[in-house]
């Protein structure tokens, strides 16, 4: 039962341009999502997180969107550089209770 | 600051043989551990975690067994390897949120 799903095993933007990585959840309980990035052969790295109060969150380049009536939060990355190629892993977890993930998605940035 | 620590890096292990990889943080006290494998096509699956000394929850029935004994040492062990332990374990600690991953363990049971 996979209560965090990305959908796209992979996906390829030109560099400059928006990476949108997508990310549906089944558990209405979920409080709490974040995106975490990962490169081969090392731990992932945390990017982003938001809380179900929120719809929206930004940081930079990167920003989270969340719909709950929808069961869905995507991150957005603009503008897209060579060094955005990675695993993007979307997380979930109900506060103070063990965070679930996605099985990822592989960002290219293509030159 | 915090900081974790995990090794080793590789390790590759016959079918049969025991596993033990070590984990240990530094800069916190009593946090959450965690022990996660990414395995091909898999993502990252949960496989326990732990809310205290001796506290150990295990999430997938398997192989492999875990153990808390100090605050900030959590240990992944199996008595006998199978193949379809092969994967990349990474342990994490969390107060509070967000989870902070170590580098992780490449492990190839051949």
């Amino acid at each position: 039962d996979q209560q965090v799903k990305q959908n796209s095993p992979s996906l390829s933007v030109q560099e400059g341009r928006i990476s949108i990585l997508n990310c549906d959840y089944t558990n209405s309980m979920f409080d709490y999502f974040l995106w975490y990035k990962k490169y081969p052969a090392e731990g992932p790295t945390f990017l982003i997180s938001i809380s179900s109060i929120k719809d929206k969150n930004e940081d930079g380049r990167f920003t989270v969107f969340l719909n709950k009536s929808a069961k869905h939060l995507s991150l957005h990355i603009v503008p897209s550089q060579p060094g955005d190629s990675a695993v993007y892993f979307c997380a979930a977890s109900r506060r103070d209770d063990k965070i679930i993930f996605g099985k990822g998605t592989r960002l290219h940035i293509l030159p | 600051s915090q900081t974790i620590h995990q090794w080793p890096a590789t390790l590759v292990q016959p079918v049969g043989s025991p596993l033990s990889l070590e984990c240990t943080v530094e800069g916190t006290s009593n946090p959450n551990l965690y022990w996660y494998r990414q395995a091909a096509g898999r993502g990252l699956q949960l496989l326990f975690y732990s809310v205290g000394i001796g506290q150990i929850s295990s999430e997938v029935p398997q192989n492999l067994s875990a153990s808390r004994p100090q605050d900030r040492q959590f240990i992944l062990s199996s008595k006998k390897l199978l193949l379809s332990d092969s994967g990349f374990y990474l342990c994490a600690w969390s107060i509070n949120s967000p989870l902070h991953f170590g580098n992780g363990t490449r492990l190839t049971v051949t």
